[in-house]
């Protein structure tokens, strides 16, 4: 259980194009997805959390408008970079707690997009 | 902030050593994640530690839980090449829906 899919695994786009990325939980309710950057060589940068239903809450010098978070079912939570420049290239990676495991905290991710902006 | 120091930041051994990779904070956490990431993949979720002092074994891995809740260690024993990776803990801060991250061990065990 618990399995978590992201889509697409990777995707170049030209400067000034938007690009969307999927995050699904395929067996279970995520009322909770978090949104996470990730630099090579490097630990994971949380970006937003994302709450079903509900606007997402973003983490300090995150940029709202650029990085669009909708989560409209308790399946899915999408990330939108708007006017991608190639600075935004990395790799992105989502997660989704389990609400049958909720109360230790457990995420469980995504196998991640990663994207490369020309 | 950086409330998770993770000792060290780059691991390589031999087959067969043991080695110990550390959590520590000044925080206390409601519960303590362990995760494993191969190059290219998410996060997998290896342990979940809740009590103090608590110690789970996963094969050749054991964790364990500072009795404070504010650390935590991973052990390996007789490491082997399949171990490789970049190794993350990540604590739960009550309350809080979000988890805060160490810096990671990237491991790698030569044959």
């Amino acid at each position: 259980g618990a399995v978590v899919s992201q889509h697409p695994s990777w995707v170049i786009c030209k400067s000034g194009t938007s690009v969307k990325i999927e995050c699904r939980s395929l067996d279970f309710q995520a009322t909770t997805m978090f949104w996470y950057r990730q630099f090579p060589k490097q630990s994971l940068m949380l970006m937003a959390t994302s709450n079903e239903g509900s606007k997402a809450t973003y983490e300090q010098g995150v940029e709202k408008d650029k990085f669009l978070i909708n989560h409209a079912s308790l399946t899915l939570s999408t990330l939108t970079v708007t006017s991608a420049h190639p600075e935004d290239s990395s790799f992105y990676i989502c997660s989704a707690r389990d609400p049958r495991t909720t109360i230790n905290y457990e995420q469980y991710f995504g196998p991640g997009t990663r994207l490369t902006v020309t | 902030t950086q409330l998770l120091e993770q000792s060290p930041q780059f691991l390589s051994i031999q087959e067969g050593e043991n080695l110990t990779v550390y959590c520590n904070s000044s925080s206390v956490f409601s519960s303590l994640q362990w995760y494993r990431q191969e190059p290219g993949e998410g996060p997998v979720l290896l342990v979940t530690v809740v009590t103090g002092g608590e110690v789970k074994k996963l094969k050749r891995l054991t964790f364990q839980f500072g009795d404070a809740r504010k650390d935590s260690s991973l052990h390996i024993t007789a490491a082997q090449p399949g171990d490789t990776g970049l190794y993350l803990c990540a604590g739960a801060i009550q309350g809080a829906q979000k988890l805060v991250f160490g810096q990671g061990t990237r491991l790698t065990i030569n044959p």
